[in-house]
């Protein structure tokens, strides 16, 4: 089956912890992002990656690192220095047709928690 | 930054009854998409619609774009309790980079 997978499900980290989020995807999409979703609310940009070994800021980057060392991979790391991490984090991957992005596709999410 | 505005925040329907949740955004644009949300999920993509189209369907939805008056609509014809989830409309805000931008969300519920 093709799509993209997030794990854990749930994660539980207690203040001052390093965590990481995983996000695989089997789609062969060139694109990777990573979202923030506070109760009742949008979404929020952390980072991007249009292409591997590559990645930009979003609208919220600070206390939060990614890589992207391969293409199917983009692990969001939730830092210490992140002041309010307890949020459902959605990954997501995007393909181009003639330069113009298509939708995005999401991952089931990650609920993080700070105990 | 949030981009998108809907409206209304929450809507609740019988079954059997038409859904329209309203968007509006606050610069140029490529495209405009629309998602959905089930509770505790992932997002879903039901339409994208182009700067250029003016109405897209897809079964039973139908996507209006008014890019002179920057809104969008999302007409749910026929609702059906399934139909149950929160709406985001996201546009990629004319960067080509294929970052989105959502709004906040209308919470729909369809009542059996």
């Amino acid at each position: 089956d093709g799509g993209i997978t997030q794990s854990p499900k749930y994660l539980f980290r207690k203040e001052g912890q390093n965590v990481t989020l995983s996000c695989e995807q089997n789609l062969n999409h060139d694109a990777m992002y990573w979202y923030r979703q506070d109760p009742g609310q949008g979404l929020r940009l952390i980072y991007y990656s249009q292409i591997v070994n590559d990645f930009q800021k979003g609208d919220i980057a600070e206390g939060y690192s990614v890589s992207r060392e391969k293409k199917e991979s983009f692990p969001l790391t939730v830092t210490s220095a992140q002041k309010n991490p307890t949020a459902f984090y959605l990954c997501a991957s995007s393909t181009r047709t003639s330069g113009a992005y298509n939708e995005q596709f999401f991952g089931p999410g990650t609920r993080l928690t700070v105990l | 930054s949030q981009q998108g505005e809907e409206d209304p925040q929450a809507l609740s329907i019988q079954e059997g009854e038409n859904a329209t949740m309203n968007c509006s955004y606050k610069t140029s644009i490529n495209n405009l998409q629309w998602y959905r949300q089930n509770s505790g999920r992932g997002l879903v993509h039901l339409i994208l619609i182009r700067s250029n189209e003016r109405e897209k369907h897809s079964g039973r939805l139908r996507v209006t774009l008014d890019t002179s008056k920057k809104s969008s609509s999302l007409l749910i014809t026929a609702s059906r309790a399934a139909d149950t989830a929160s709406y985001f409309c996201a546009t990629d805000g004319s960067s080509n980079t294929g970052k989105l931008i959502f709004g906040q969300g209308t919470t729909l519920q369809v009542k059996p």
